[in-house]
Protein backbone atom coordinates (compact mmCIF):
# COMPACT_ATOMS: atom_id res chain seq x y z
CA UNK A 1 0.00 0.00 0.00
CA UNK A 2 1.15 3.59 -0.22
CA UNK A 3 3.40 4.89 2.04
CA UNK A 4 4.13 8.57 3.20
CA UNK A 5 8.05 9.32 3.26
CA UNK A 6 9.37 9.91 6.84
CA UNK A 7 12.54 11.74 7.58
CA UNK A 8 15.00 10.93 9.19
CA UNK A 9 14.32 7.12 9.82
CA UNK A 10 15.98 8.00 13.39
CA UNK A 11 17.40 10.28 15.18
CA UNK A 12 19.83 10.14 18.28
CA UNK A 13 19.51 13.24 20.48
CA UNK A 14 20.37 14.62 23.87
CA UNK A 15 17.68 16.08 26.21
CA UNK A 16 17.56 19.60 25.80
CA UNK A 17 17.75 19.47 22.37
CA UNK A 18 15.42 20.59 19.94
CA UNK A 19 13.86 18.36 16.99
CA UNK A 20 12.67 18.48 13.68
CA UNK A 21 11.28 15.67 11.53
CA UNK A 22 8.72 16.08 8.08
CA UNK A 23 6.69 14.10 6.12
CA UNK A 24 6.10 14.48 2.44
CA UNK A 25 3.89 12.92 0.01
CA UNK A 26 3.22 12.93 -4.07
CA UNK A 27 -0.21 13.16 -3.32
CA UNK A 28 -2.39 15.77 -1.79
CA UNK A 29 -4.00 15.60 1.51
CA UNK A 30 -6.84 17.14 3.45
CA UNK A 31 -5.86 16.51 6.83
CA UNK A 32 -2.11 15.93 8.39
CA UNK A 33 -1.88 14.13 11.58
CA UNK A 34 0.87 13.30 13.78
CA UNK A 35 1.18 10.51 15.76
CA UNK A 36 3.57 9.18 18.77
CA UNK A 37 3.72 5.15 19.40
CA UNK A 38 5.27 3.79 22.19
CA UNK A 39 6.36 -0.08 22.09
CA UNK A 40 3.92 -2.61 21.91
CA UNK A 41 1.15 0.30 22.42
CA UNK A 42 -1.10 1.81 19.66
CA UNK A 43 -0.72 5.61 17.99
CA UNK A 44 -1.46 8.60 20.33
CA UNK A 45 -2.67 11.59 18.27
CA UNK A 46 -0.45 14.46 19.09
CA UNK A 47 -1.53 16.80 16.85
CA UNK A 48 -4.18 17.70 13.24
CA UNK A 49 -4.20 19.63 10.81
CA UNK A 50 -6.73 20.85 8.43
CA UNK A 51 -5.60 23.95 6.26
CA UNK A 52 -2.77 24.14 3.94
CA UNK A 53 -0.35 26.74 5.48
CA UNK A 54 -1.78 26.06 9.22
CA UNK A 55 0.67 25.95 12.21
CA UNK A 56 -0.61 24.26 15.23
CA UNK A 57 0.77 24.25 18.95
CA UNK A 58 0.65 21.67 21.36
CA UNK A 59 2.96 22.26 24.26
CA UNK A 60 6.47 21.77 23.16
CA UNK A 61 5.09 20.26 19.77
CA UNK A 62 4.59 22.53 16.82
CA UNK A 63 3.16 21.00 13.20
CA UNK A 64 2.99 22.82 9.95
CA UNK A 65 0.70 21.70 7.11
CA UNK A 66 2.69 22.63 4.42
CA UNK A 67 1.20 24.92 1.33
CA UNK A 68 1.34 22.57 -1.26
CA UNK A 69 -0.87 20.06 0.96
CA UNK A 70 1.91 17.36 0.17
CA UNK A 71 4.12 17.99 2.89
CA UNK A 72 4.14 18.60 6.92
CA UNK A 73 6.76 18.78 9.87
CA UNK A 74 6.48 18.28 13.24
CA UNK A 75 9.08 20.02 15.62
CA UNK A 76 9.18 19.07 19.50
CA UNK A 77 11.56 21.49 21.39
CA UNK A 78 13.35 21.02 24.76
CA UNK A 79 13.29 16.91 24.80
CA UNK A 80 13.01 14.90 27.41
CA UNK A 81 13.51 11.37 27.92
CA UNK A 82 9.69 10.32 27.91
CA UNK A 83 9.77 12.16 24.05
CA UNK A 84 11.54 8.49 23.57
CA UNK A 85 9.01 6.62 20.61
CA UNK A 86 8.15 6.82 17.07
CA UNK A 87 6.81 9.66 15.47
CA UNK A 88 4.52 8.69 12.47
CA UNK A 89 2.69 11.29 10.36
CA UNK A 90 -0.48 10.50 8.41
CA UNK A 91 -2.26 11.79 5.82
CA UNK A 92 -6.19 11.83 5.39
CA UNK A 93 -8.47 11.25 2.55
CA UNK A 94 -12.03 10.69 2.96
CA UNK A 95 -11.78 8.39 5.93
CA UNK A 96 -8.43 6.70 5.18
CA UNK A 97 -5.30 7.38 7.11
CA UNK A 98 -2.20 6.87 5.27
CA UNK A 99 1.17 6.64 7.68
CA UNK A 100 4.37 7.84 7.02
CA UNK A 101 7.34 5.49 7.37
CA UNK A 102 7.77 6.88 10.97
CA UNK A 103 10.80 8.58 12.85
CA UNK A 104 12.63 6.60 15.49
CA UNK A 105 13.35 9.35 18.40
CA UNK A 106 15.79 8.33 21.27
CA UNK A 107 16.73 11.13 23.84
CA UNK A 108 20.04 10.40 26.18
CA UNK A 109 20.03 12.29 29.46
CA UNK B 1 -9.58 11.93 23.59
CA UNK B 2 -12.12 9.49 22.89
CA UNK B 3 -11.25 5.90 24.52
CA UNK B 4 -10.76 2.67 22.16
CA UNK B 5 -10.62 -0.50 23.76
CA UNK B 6 -8.92 -3.71 22.40
CA UNK B 7 -8.65 -7.18 23.33
CA UNK B 8 -6.71 -9.24 23.68
CA UNK B 9 -3.11 -7.21 24.36
CA UNK B 10 -1.25 -10.61 23.29
CA UNK B 11 -2.04 -13.74 22.04
CA UNK B 12 -0.20 -16.72 21.34
CA UNK B 13 -2.16 -19.65 18.77
CA UNK B 14 -1.22 -23.00 17.24
CA UNK B 15 -1.29 -22.60 13.31
CA UNK B 16 -4.33 -23.70 11.80
CA UNK B 17 -6.49 -22.35 14.22
CA UNK B 18 -8.52 -18.98 14.47
CA UNK B 19 -8.15 -15.53 16.23
CA UNK B 20 -10.73 -13.60 17.11
CA UNK B 21 -9.51 -10.00 18.45
CA UNK B 22 -11.84 -7.01 19.68
CA UNK B 23 -11.85 -3.35 19.33
CA UNK B 24 -14.79 -1.80 21.55
CA UNK B 25 -15.50 2.59 21.39
CA UNK B 26 -15.82 2.66 25.34
CA UNK B 27 -17.19 6.55 25.70
CA UNK B 28 -18.56 6.83 21.40
CA UNK B 29 -20.05 5.41 18.97
CA UNK B 30 -17.96 4.66 16.09
CA UNK B 31 -19.64 4.35 12.53
CA UNK B 32 -16.06 3.48 10.91
CA UNK B 33 -13.87 1.22 12.80
CA UNK B 34 -10.33 0.35 10.68
CA UNK B 35 -7.50 -2.39 11.38
CA UNK B 36 -4.28 -2.29 10.61
CA UNK B 37 -1.13 -4.34 10.43
CA UNK B 38 2.50 -3.83 11.65
CA UNK B 39 5.24 -5.63 11.39
CA UNK B 40 8.35 -5.34 13.44
CA UNK B 41 9.85 -1.64 12.67
CA UNK B 42 7.23 -0.65 10.31
CA UNK B 43 4.66 1.36 9.70
CA UNK B 44 0.69 0.83 9.98
CA UNK B 45 -0.88 -0.67 6.70
CA UNK B 46 -4.47 -0.23 6.47
CA UNK B 47 -6.15 -3.88 6.37
CA UNK B 48 -9.77 -2.77 6.14
CA UNK B 49 -12.57 -0.54 6.72
CA UNK B 50 -15.87 -1.23 8.47
CA UNK B 51 -19.04 0.69 8.78
CA UNK B 52 -21.96 -0.15 11.27
CA UNK B 53 -23.63 -2.79 9.74
CA UNK B 54 -22.52 -2.71 6.07
CA UNK B 55 -19.69 -5.33 4.84
CA UNK B 56 -15.97 -4.18 5.64
CA UNK B 57 -13.71 -3.13 2.27
CA UNK B 58 -10.74 -4.59 2.39
CA UNK B 59 -7.57 -2.89 0.89
CA UNK B 60 -5.90 -4.46 -2.48
CA UNK B 61 -3.55 -7.90 -0.71
CA UNK B 62 -5.47 -8.16 1.80
CA UNK B 63 -7.36 -11.84 1.74
CA UNK B 64 -11.14 -11.15 2.84
CA UNK B 65 -12.05 -14.81 3.49
CA UNK B 66 -8.99 -14.87 5.86
CA UNK B 67 -9.41 -11.61 7.92
CA UNK B 68 -12.99 -11.44 8.60
CA UNK B 69 -14.25 -8.44 9.89
CA UNK B 70 -17.59 -8.02 11.54
CA UNK B 71 -18.84 -4.45 12.47
CA UNK B 72 -21.58 -5.70 13.97
CA UNK B 73 -23.02 -2.82 16.66
CA UNK B 74 -21.69 1.28 16.60
CA UNK B 75 -19.38 0.31 19.91
CA UNK B 76 -17.75 -2.96 18.65
CA UNK B 77 -15.76 -4.60 15.84
CA UNK B 78 -13.71 -8.12 15.61
CA UNK B 79 -11.42 -9.39 13.34
CA UNK B 80 -11.06 -12.79 13.27
CA UNK B 81 -7.65 -14.70 11.88
CA UNK B 82 -8.70 -17.68 10.21
CA UNK B 83 -6.15 -20.85 10.15
CA UNK B 84 -3.18 -18.45 10.91
CA UNK B 85 0.05 -19.30 9.84
CA UNK B 86 2.94 -18.09 11.34
CA UNK B 87 3.81 -15.27 8.74
CA UNK B 88 -0.15 -13.95 10.51
CA UNK B 89 2.69 -12.99 13.40
CA UNK B 90 1.94 -9.25 13.81
CA UNK B 91 1.01 -6.22 15.86
CA UNK B 92 -2.52 -5.64 14.92
CA UNK B 93 -4.42 -2.27 15.76
CA UNK B 94 -7.87 -0.87 15.40
CA UNK B 95 -9.01 2.30 15.13
CA UNK B 96 -12.15 4.12 15.38
CA UNK B 97 -13.87 7.33 14.16
CA UNK B 98 -17.85 8.58 14.66
CA UNK B 99 -19.82 10.59 16.87
CA UNK B 100 -18.26 13.96 17.12
CA UNK B 101 -14.69 12.58 16.71
CA UNK B 102 -13.92 13.24 13.62
CA UNK B 103 -10.25 11.99 14.32
CA UNK B 104 -9.60 8.29 14.03
CA UNK B 105 -8.58 7.40 18.00
CA UNK B 106 -6.55 3.48 18.18
CA UNK B 107 -6.41 0.79 20.44
CA UNK B 108 -4.02 -0.44 21.99
CA UNK B 109 -2.67 -3.10 19.52
CA UNK B 110 -2.88 -6.99 19.59
CA UNK B 111 0.34 -8.40 19.59
CA UNK B 112 -0.53 -12.07 17.54
CA UNK B 113 2.11 -14.83 17.51
CA UNK B 114 1.38 -18.15 15.55
CA UNK B 115 3.46 -20.83 16.32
Amino acid sequence: GQQLNQSPQSMFIQEGEDVSMNCTSSSIFNTWLWYKQDPGEGPVLLIALYKAGELTSNGRLTAQFGITRKDSFLNISASIPSDVGIYFCAGQKADKLIFGTGTRLQVFP
Amino acid sequence: GAVVSQHPSRVICKSGTSVKIECRSLDFQATTMFWYRQFPKQSLMLMATSNEGSKATYEQGVEKDKFLINHASLTLSTLTVTSAHPEDSSFYICSASGGSNTEAFFGQGTRLTVV
